[in-house]
């Protein structure tokens, strides 16, 4: 039984430049959850999708940041035209229902450099 | 505005040392208070969940307890393979909106 695959694991980008980062929960899961871990930080709720749909995206900076979660396929982070400060592990987590316990299961992150 | 606080930063014990990491909080609404375990390079791995003042879960060497501001995860005896990250979050809205705290990095020496 996968768990949630994020790739790539590794990607560096100069500043101006796309970044795409994919997720693909747990087999049965439809809630995919985004987060970003800055250095010496603790994880940042960035946004909650269900399939085709955005449900909470209160953590998404306003501007360059997008996400979606398609019918068909992973679920994409896109971080436009890139700056340094965006260099972060984002993780991505899913779980099988609106469910109440927190339990999340997480993905092992992309790292992401701008250089 | 919802906020998570763990001390110490990081821990370094002996194997067999035992001690407790700290987790409070200052929330409009606890709906919950989990624990997560996160070695390097990873995700998070969920640990435990605590829903109100008074209960607790264990789970091997680790022992999670809340009251109404904060939370304890002892480490009884730990093993050097308990070294990791242990990161503490509150649910603040239903639907798995986490805010976490910045975690307690532990090192266990043998």
């Amino acid at each position: 039984n996968a768990g949630v695959m994020q790739n790539p694991r590794h990607l560096v980008r100069r500043r101006g430049q796309e970044a795409r980062l994919r997720c693909s929960p747990m087999k049965g899961h439809s809630h995919v959850y985004w987060y970003r871990q800055l250095p010496e930080e603790g994880l940042k709720f960035m946004v909650y999708l269900q399939k085709e749909n955005i449900i909470d995206e209160s953590g998404m900076p306003k501007e360059r940041f997008s996400a979606e979660f398609p019918k068909e396929g992973p679920s994409i982070l896109r971080i436009q035209q890139v700056v340094r400060g965006d260099s972060a592990a984002y993780f991505c987590a899913s779980s099988p229902i609106q469910s109440n316990t927190g339990e999340l299961f997480f993905g092992e992150g992309s790292r992401l450099t701008v250089l | 505005e919802d906020q998570v606080t763990q001390s110490p930063e990081a821990l370094r014990l002996q194997e067999g040392e035992s001690s407790s990491l700290n987790c409070s909080y200052t929330v409009s609404g606890l709906r919950g208070l989990f624990w997560y375990r996160q070695d390097p390079g990873k995700g998070p791995e969920f640990l435990f969940t605590l829903y109100s003042a008074g209960e607790e879960k264990e789970k091997e060497r680790l022992k999670a307890t809340l009251t109404k501001k904060e939370s304890f995860l002892h480490i009884t005896a730990p093993k050097p393979e308990d070294s990791a990250t242990y990161l503490c979050a509150v649910e603040v809205e239903y639907g798995n909106k986490l805010v976490f705290g910045a975690g307690t990095i532990l090192r266990v020496k043998s």
